[in-house]
């Protein structure tokens, strides 16, 4: 089974300012994918970022980038300029990627940030 | 954007009633429906696997019994919590996978807005 590390259970940050979020796994997959999702309290999970093990560049969308180092099998999320929004449960989940079949998603033990003024 | 729906939001039941849980793909087809269950300040955990027209895949440790999917049709997938008991009661989240992802560089799961199950 993987094995999710999400070392925060708790982060605070000033508003405007960045944060990383840490995600190690353990996965013995060639190819594989890493998604970060949101869980604000209402309990929806939102995507927010996607890399996967075979592409060259580190992933960005918007305000979230990641910091993707194959080799120590770790992608840290960092969110730039932080908003009050942004207060909520952070997962991070890796799949190994079978063509033709799906792919199922293990997730970490979550980091609850919470931005503050 | 991939909508998923589940219905209902929240439910209250009595002790060994069942509850069905239903988990919808709005505008776009699922082959494949994910089954997640969430305790209080904890992560999400797969119950099953569910596959159109198939039966389901139960991760170690759920109960296929008490945990009954069905995937009847390509946007529908339910979920029977049955003869619930208190410690049933948890935050249910299913997640629909495009059958147009297949494939595709990015496998794509959409999260329905869960289901707060609380047995008394």
């Amino acid at each position: 089974a993987q094995k999710i590390t999400q070392t925060q259970p708790g982060m605070f940050v000033q508003e405007k300012e960045a944060v990383t979020l840490d995600c190690t796994y353990d996965t013995s997959d060639p190819s594989y994918g890493l998604f970060w999702y949101k869980q604000p309290s209402s309990g929806e999970m939102i995507f927010l970022i996607y890399q996967g093990s075979y592409d060259q560049q580190n992933a960005t969308e918007g305000r979230y980038s990641l910091n993707f180092q194959k080799a120590r099998k770790s992608a840290n999320l960092v969110i730039s300029a932080s908003q009050l929004g942004d207060s909520a449960m952070y997962f991070c989940a890796p799949q190994a990627i079978n063509t033709g079949t799906a792919s199922k998603l293990t997730f970490g033990t979550g980091t609850r940030l919470q931005v503050t003024l | 954007g991939a909508v998923v729906s589940q219905h209902p939001s929240w439910v209250i039941c009595k002790s060994g009633t069942s509850v069905k849980i239903e988990c919808r793909s709005l505008d776009f087809q699922a082959t494949t429906m994910f089954w997640y269950r969430q305790f209080p300040k904890q992560s999400l955990m797969l119950m099953a696997t569910s596959n159109e027209g198939s039966k389901a895949t139960y991760e170690q440790g759920v109960e296929k019994d008490k945990f009954l999917i069905n995937h009847a049709s390509l946007t529908l997938s339910t979920l029977t919590v049955t003869s619930a008991h208190p410690e049933d009661s948890s935050f249910y989240i299913c997640s629909a996978r495009d059958l147009q992802s297949l494939g595709q560089r990015m496998d794509t799961q959409y999260f329905g807005p869960g289901t707060r199950l609380t047995v008394l």
